[in-house]
């Protein structure tokens, strides 16, 4: 089965300064990955997706993410963080369900606090 | 655009009622919806794969008698805890899959408290 795993529950960093957060994953043959933010009490908004191509996907909000097949990694990056950027940060991969439907794995999520 | 209207945001019923949670693709058609659950501060847990004029696909260890998904149409699926008890308290988010380069939206999200 396909899975992500995010090493670290929190992640701080100062505002203007860059920002990183980890995913990691395993897959049987090639990955489709994602990213998502949740701010409290909402869904999830797509920031952005690698299912092939360039290995720096650029997304919303002036994020992007870099896909490392010899490492196995799909970090997200943004060069000057935000407080607004302060939020719960999902890595998601796609996954074939008993059903045969696509579905979506989610790490255990990184929480993005950025300080003023 | 792609996107997901979930209703109710908050509910807040009393143990032993059922509660229906109400998710809708408002401008594309989805064949598959899925349901999550969500613990305060964890991951999302996928609950089933609801799919269009078929029974739902649930996960190992989710209740489908307890968890009741009905995908009737290409725009609506719901859930609905029934028989609800406080340890079904959770926060629940619903996404839908849009034809395409695996386009999945998310709707806002249920917090549901049982009281």
């Amino acid at each position: 089965a396909q899975s992500v795993a995010q090493p670290e529950d929190q992640v701080n960093v100062a505002e203007g300064n860059p920002l990183t957060v980890k995913c990691t994953y395993s897959v049987s043959g090639n990955p489709y990955l994602f990213w998502y933010v949740q701010y409290p009490n909402r869904g999830l908004q797509f920031l952005l997706k690698y299912i092939t191509g360039d290995n720096l996907v650029k997304g919303s909000y002036g994020f992007e993410a870099e896909f490392n097949k010899s490492q196995t990694s799909f970090h997200l990056k943004k060069p000057s963080a935000l407080v607004s950027d302060s939020a719960l940060y999902f890595c998601a991969v796609r996954d074939i369900g008993s059903g045969g439907y696509n579905k979506l794995i989610f790490g255990a999520g990184t929480r993005l606090a950025v300080h003023p | 655009g792609a996107v997901v209207s979930q209703h109710p945001s908050r509910v807040i019923c009393k143990s032993g009622t059922s509660v229906k949670i109400e998710c809708r693709s408002l401008d594309f058609q989805a064949t598959t919806m899925f349901w999550y659950r969500q613990f305060p501060k964890q991951s999302l847990m996928l609950m089933a794969t609801s799919n269009e004029g078929s029974k739902a696909t649930y996960e190992q260890g989710v209740e489908k008698d307890k968890f009741l998904i009905n995908h009737a149409s290409l725009t609506l699926s719901t859930l609905t805890v029934t028989s609800a008890h406080p340890e079904d308290s959770s926060f629940y988010i619903c996404s839908a899959l849009k034809q395409g380069p695996y386009g999945y939206t998310f709707g806002s999200g249920t917090r549901l408290t049982v009281v």
